[in-house]
């Protein structure tokens, strides 16, 4: 089955630029999507199809995609932005859908 | 506006049985796959089950193959899961999401959520 990896955390200052990797086999060639999770609440899509954002999401949420690393950009990081993301990937007919382990980011 | 509300979570010992359901609302349900996505508590995100726009086609993590069924009522809206042969380490936070297309394929993903239901197998 398909293995993504992402750092278990990620700490960012107010203001300043979060970075979350996901990593996996060529992932370039595939499509990721990021998924904010605040604590008691249900995931909200932020990114898809690598670099998108649904409506209503703030521009300070991009994404990249490349070789064998995804990347969720958080700009302008604030307060509000602290939770866990998670990445997704099609893994293929028989393991279609695959998170990754989940990256909690705290501001400082 | 897109509202997913899930409902029959409880507790439960091994071995019982139990059924979710999902009543969606605020988009084209018949036209759109669902699926249902688990979280044990303090864990990751795990996908569980998915089921095409009209009910034909369904899939199944290894994780649950032979014991969950997943299926859709169009009429009424609503999508289901019944879990029989439960287990602890099925114990979790079950979301009821939505596909953002038709039919679960490479590329697609979850666009909306419900807030989830709870679970809990213990003896």
């Amino acid at each position: 089955s398909y293995v993504l990896t992402q750092p278990p955390s990620v700490s960012v200052a107010p203001g300043q630029t979060a970075r979350v990797s996901c990593g996996g086999d060529k992932i370039g060639y595939q499509s990721v999507h990021w998924y904010q999770q605040k604590p008691g609440q249900a995931p909200v899509l932020v990114v898809y199809d690598d670099t998108d954002r649904p409506a209503g999401i703030p521009e300070r949420f991009s994404g990249s995609n490349s070789g064998n690393t995804a990347t969720l950009i958080i700009s302008r990081v604030e307060a509000g932005d602290e939770a866990d993301y998670y990445c997704l990937v099609w893994g293929g007919s028989t393991d279609p859908y695959v998170f990754g382990p989940g990256t909690k980011v705290t501001v400082l | 506006e897109v509202v997913l509300v899930e409902s029959g979570g409880g507790f439960v010992q091994p071995g019982a049985s139990l059924r979710l359901s999902c009543a969606a609302s605020g988009f084209a349900f018949e036209e759109s796959a669902m699926h249902w996505v688990r979280q044990a508590p303090g864990k990751g995100l795990e996908w569980v089950s998915q089921i095409g726009w009209n009910g034909a086609s369904s899939g199944y993590a290894d994780s649950v193959k032979g014991r969950f069924s997943i299926s859709r009522d169009n009429a009424k809206r609503s999508l289901y899961l019944e879990m029989n042969s439960l287990r602890p380490e099925d114990t979790a936070f079950y979301y009821c999401t939505k596909d953002s297309s038709g039919v679960p394929a490479s590329g697609t993903f979850f666009d909306y959520w419900g807030q989830g239901v709870l679970v809990t197998v213990s003896s």
